[in-house]
């Protein structure tokens, strides 16, 4: 059984700060992605990858597969980007992590 | 930008009733989910489908269950006798057909059982 575990559970940050949000799975997976769920419920789905590194805007993406572990950035955070971040691996079907609840406060 | 689109956005139903969640997967995607998010939970997979079959599915996709293509675009899930526990947010999504490619979810049903 595969397990997700995200850390922070909830992150407050000033506009302008560097975010990372890290996420560590246990067993292999084809894929991982990260999602970003908005206030209202929609999700959104920001990367999905399976080794390295992908950047969208200010977004970053890493993984290592070795250390079974990936992690988020955000630079230069702004209050739009508050939302809640889920990482969820490819295990067959999808498996979700709890989620980690970004506020970014003017 | 292509989107999938879900219908209802609310639905009230009485415990017992069936009820339909609808979704329109974005059009070239072959590879269509359903998920559930318990309010204040996490995201659970419940089903995947592909060629008209379900391709795989969860504990929680009992036979209470059923999803279906019934035409070229909408997607359904299908809840009969729902229970209170049912009451969640269900989301739709899809993907393309080549090799292993991100979902694209839609904004989500919120069910409410009374």
């Amino acid at each position: 059984k595969n397990e997700v575990e995200q850390s922070p559970q909830n992150l407050t940050a000033q506009e302008g700060e560097f975010i990372t949000i890290n996420c560590s799975y246990s067993v292999g997976i084809s894929a991982l992605h990260w999602l970003q769920q908005h206030p209202g419920g929609g999700i959104v789905s920001l990367f999905m990858l399976s080794s390295g590194k992908k950047k969208h805007g200010r977004l970053i993406a890493t993984i290592n597969i070795q250390e079974k572990h990936s992690s988020l950035h955000i630079t230069a955070s702004h209050p739009r980007d508050s939302a809640v971040y889920i990482c969820a691996v490819r295990y067959g079907k999808l498996i979700f992590g709890t989620g980690t609840r970004l506020q970014v406060f003017p | 930008e292509p989107e999938v689109t879900q219908t209802p956005s609310h639905q009230v139903t009485q415990m017992g009733q069936e009820v339909i969640l609808r979704c329109v997967p974005i059009s070239n995607h072959l590879y269509f989910y359903w998920y559930r998010q318990i309010l204040g939970q996490k995201v659970e997979f419940l089903v995947s489908f592909y060629n008209n079959e379900i391709s795989e599915k969860s504990e929680i996709f009992d036979d209470q269950f059923s999803v279906e293509r019934p035409d070229g675009s909408n997607f359904t899930l299908k809840i009969r006798s729902t229970k209170l526990e049912d009451s969640a947010m269900y989301f739709c999504a899809s993907s393309e057909p080549r090799g292993s490619r991100p979902q694209h979810f839609g904004d989500g049903t919120r069910l409410s059982i009374l």
